[in-house]
């Protein structure tokens, strides 16, 4: 199984700021990485595809980046509606695997 | 417009078995793997079972593997998940989900059904 291990566990950062999450995977998933948000309440909303690909309707603001075992998510400039929780999930190998999360909260 | 939309859950036994269910539209159904995810209160996400557009092939976590058991019915734009010898550990809240493309990214997701096992 490959585990993929997220950082930080919490981030604290101002609206306006520039936000960077990090995932790590124990094994090589190539590119094939995603990133969700997802709020209390709501289901996860698919942000990032392939790494680096931005899903329909996602803003600008948010990047991918990353191959093989390190993996980055970036958001330039956060908005008041970008405090969630993020994950990162695998779909290289069965099973697929998510990380445990990042809460980013504001500062 | 893709929607899905889970039910069947409640609060069971443990040991006891329960039946959820996901009602697919907007979309052909047939064409798409479909997915499990699980999330337990106050949890992450955990990724739970995928079933292939004709059900011949199927994928599960090992914590589930012989209790849980994905099926589908393209007649019916129906996605099932046969959950039996059900613990403690399964409490969550499960989401059908359906892939972008053909993969395992999954860019619909439903609202979510409960499923509690307590005694």
């Amino acid at each position: 199984e490959i585990v993929m291990t997220q950082s930080p566990a919490t981030l604290s950062v101002s609206p306006g700021e520039r936000a960077t999450l990090s995932c790590r995977a124990s094994q090589s998933v190539s590119t094939n990485l995603a990133w969700y948000q997802q709020k209390p309440g709501q289901a996860p909303r698919l942000l990032i595809s392939g790494a680096s690909t931005r899903a329909t309707g996602i803003p600008a603001r948010f990047s991918g980046s990353g191959s093989g075992t390190e993996f980055t998510l970036t958001i330039s400039s956060l908005q008041s509606e970008d405090f969630a929780v993020y994950y990162c999930q695998q779909n290289n190998n069965w099973p697929l695997t998510f990380g445990q999360g990042t809460k980013l909260e504001i500062k | 417009e893709v929607q899905l939309v889970e039910s069947g859950g409640g609060l069971v036994q443990p040991g006891g078995s329960l039946r959820l269910s996901c009602v697919a539209s907007g979309f052909t159904f047939s064409s798409y793997w479909m997915s499990w995810v699980r999330q337990a209160p106050g949890r992450g996400l955990e990724w739970v079972a995928n079933i292939k557009q004709d059900g011949s092939e199927k994928y599960y976590v090992d914590s589930v593997k012989g209790r849980l058991t994905v099926s589908r019915d393209n007649a019916k734009n129906l996605l099932y998940l046969q959950m039996n010898s059900l613990r403690a550990e399964d409490t969550a809240l499960y989401y059908c989900a359906r892939g972008i493309g053909g993969g395992t990214t999954w860019g619909y997701w439903g609202q979510g059904t409960l499923v509690t096992v307590s005694s």
